[in-house]
Formats: C-alpha cells, structure tokens, sequence
C-alpha cells in the first residue's frame, strides 16, 4: 500500500471549512484513498473513500487530484465536535483476504471556538 | 441494538493472568479484527478474521490467541498477560467490498499490573 503523508496538526476557526491535505505521490492505480476519524478514547470513524472521482457524503467531500497524488478531505462547516485525529490511508481494493488497513499517525485536527 | 460492542470497557489485570476481550457485532459482518493502540505508536493490527474459523495475524500478534467460531463473536485472548500488553484495544468489523468502512467498538482500556 501506498505511503501517505499528512501534517501532524492543523488548527481552523469554528463554523469555516476544514481543508485536511494528504500526499499520497506513489500511489497505484489500482490504490483507493480512504479517510477516518478518532476522537478522543472512541474508536476511529470511517468518514469517505474514493478512487479518481471526487467524492461528497454527509460528513464530508474528498477532493482527489488528477494524477491522483495527492486529495483534500473538507469539512464544510466545521464544529467543536469535528476536532479528531484524521487518518488518511491509501490502500488497493479490499477483497477477499485483502481487508487489512494500516493506520498512520495523522493530522491532528482542532476547532478553535 | 445493532451495533458493535466490547467488554468489558476497563480491566485491571495482573502479570501473567490470562485474561479475554470480548467483541460482538450484529451486522453479521465477514471481517473482523482487533487493533491496539499505544501512545507512540498509534493503532496496530493485532489479528484479523475473514470468517468463522479464520483468523491470521497481523502486524503484532505475540502474546494473542483469538478464535471465531461464530460471525459475531471474535474474542481476544492474553494467555499470560505482560505489562507491555498494557493498551487500549479497539475491535472493528467491516462487510466485504471497496465500498464499507469498518465500523469500530468503543474500545477496552487494559491496565496490567
């Protein structure tokens, strides 16, 4: 699997967009980005994932370059609730035996009220 | 409720006790796994199952026995605990496929003493 890069922490006002950059420039073609979320003592959160594509769901959007080395996971509003470690993983297609996923050590995300 | 559970929440345990983590999920989910995490070195795939009866391991297994004799259950074993196995244990669960995220539990925060 790919390695990504990410900052280690990140600070962004309370109610604007929270712009989390990862690098990913040895990525495969076969190699999806995958995005979660740990807040603090809980569990991590899956968040998005995409391959090309830009991607939106209810949390977030996944921006993914075109040559694919790099993507932007955005919060659009963000809240005190949204400061969390994010981990940006990159991995080929899961399959049958091929479900494992590495974490990174991620960017530290706060909120600033 | 549906859902991921895992228990017990908090454990105090001595050196060389055997001691058992228990995760069960509703989903009837084919992946299971079980991570832990230590402060310097973020999340680590202790083992993995892909389905009753199959397990392997991950990236630090020493000391760890599991079995999943059935879907929902996949418990984490310390045959003789050590200080070192001294960590917060997060089990997760995930459908097969490129489209779902794993789905984790709350975590059991392990203190041996």
């Amino acid at each position: 699997d790919a390695k990504t890069t990410q900052p280690p922490s990140m600070d962004c006002a309370e109610g604007r967009a929270a712009n989390l950059p990862c690098n990913h420039s040895t990525i495969s073609g076969n190699e999806y980005v995958y995005w979660y979320r740990q807040i603090h003592s809980q569990g991590p959160q899956y968040i998005i994932h995409g391959l090309k594509n830009n991607e939106t769901n209810e949390m977030a959007s996944l921006i993914i370059t075109e040559d694919r080395k790099s993507s932007t996971l955005i919060l659009p509003h963000a809240t005190l609730r949204d400061t969390a470690v994010y981990y940006c993983i990159v991995r080929v297609a899961p399959g049958f035996g091929n479900e494992k996923l590495t974490f990174g050590t991620g960017t530290r995300l706060t909120i600033i009220p | 409720d549906a859902g991921i559970t895992q228990s017990p929440r908090y454990k105090i345990t001595e050196t060389g006790r055997q001691v058992t983590l228990m995760c069960h999920q509703t989903w009837s989910h084919s992946y299971m796994f079980w991570y832990r995490q230590d402060l310097g070195h973020g999340l680590r795939l202790i083992y993995y199952s892909a389905a009753a009866d199959i397990t392997d391991k991950g990236e630090v297994p020493d000391g760890y026995v599991v079995s999943r004799s059935k879907t929902e259950n996949f418990p984490l074993t310390l045959e003789s605990a050590t200080r070192s196995q001294t960590s917060v244990y997060f089990c997760a669960s995930k459908r097969t496929g490129v489209n779902y995220g794993y789905t984790f539990g709350s975590g059991t925060r392990l203190t041996v003493v």
